[in-house]
């Protein structure tokens, strides 16, 4: 069964920083590119970072360019995300997904096929 | 930035049909695809590449697309197909996107 397990939420103030863990089993985690999402009661689903299989390419939302950084080590079929200078904007439950790379008619995309149970994230002073 | 737009709720008799609407700029250019979230659990991949169902998704949902706008559309809705839904939509400069959600609800 392909399990994604998130960890590593928790409280922290504005200003500091906390790390995610998403563990993967159930599939060859080195073969697939990973996404973080968050979701607010307030905002819905927002996409945050995603890495590709290899870990070349990383991308980031806009409104965490520059705070968060995405990782992978595939040894441990785990994911990370470094979230530094916390905001109380960043406030969520945070999703791991696996992304599966789809092909139609010759292009390539990605979509998330299966996502973790979240782990909470609460920035508060 | 880019904005998936999707009606607030949708109700629907047992056994009718739902349908809920994803409009965005462009969006037949893009992948598009619906996520079922019921309380207190994870979204659900129930559609992907505009059309395309995972196995073991139900085949009263579908999807479909024309133009700016994708649609999902719930056959036969059952009480246990209450939940939010979200469209998403994936390209190479976006990454993805997430609709506002609609929430469902069985009467």
């Amino acid at each position: 069964e392909v399990q994604l397990v998130e960890s590593g939420g928790g409280v922290v103030r504005p200003g500091g920083s906390l790390r995610l863990s998403c563990v993967a089993s159930g599939f060859t985690f080195g073969d697939f590119g990973m996404s973080w999402v968050r979701q607010t009661p307030g905002k819905g689903l927002e996409w945050v970072s995603g890495i590709t299989w290899s870990g070349e390419n990383r991308v980031y939302a806009d409104s965490v360019k520059g705070r968060f950084t995405i990782s992978r080590e595939d040894a441990k079929s785990s994911l990370y995300l470094q979230m530094t200078s916390l905001r109380a904007e960043d406030t969520a439950l945070y999703y791991c997904a696996r992304d599966v790379l789809g092909e139609f008619s010759g292009d390539y995309y990605n979509y998330m096929d299966v996502w973790g149970k979240g782990t909470t994230v609460t920035v508060s002073s | 930035s880019y904005d998936l737009t999707q009606p607030p709720s949708v109700s629907v008799s047992p056994g009718q049909t739902a349908t809920i609407a994803c409009s965005g700029d462009n969006l037949g250019d893009k992948y598009v695809c619906w996520f079922q979230q019921k309380p207190g659990q994870s979204p659900v991949l129930v559609i992907y590449e505009h059309t395309k169902r995972p196995s073991g998704i139900p085949d009263r949902f579908s999807g479909s697309y024309s133009g700016d706008t994708a649609t999902l559309t719930i056959s036969g809705t059952q009480a246990m197909d209450e939940a939010d839904y979200y469209c998403q939509a994936w390209d190479r400069r976006l990454s993805y996107v997430f609709g506002t959600g609609t929430k469902v609800t069985v009467l």
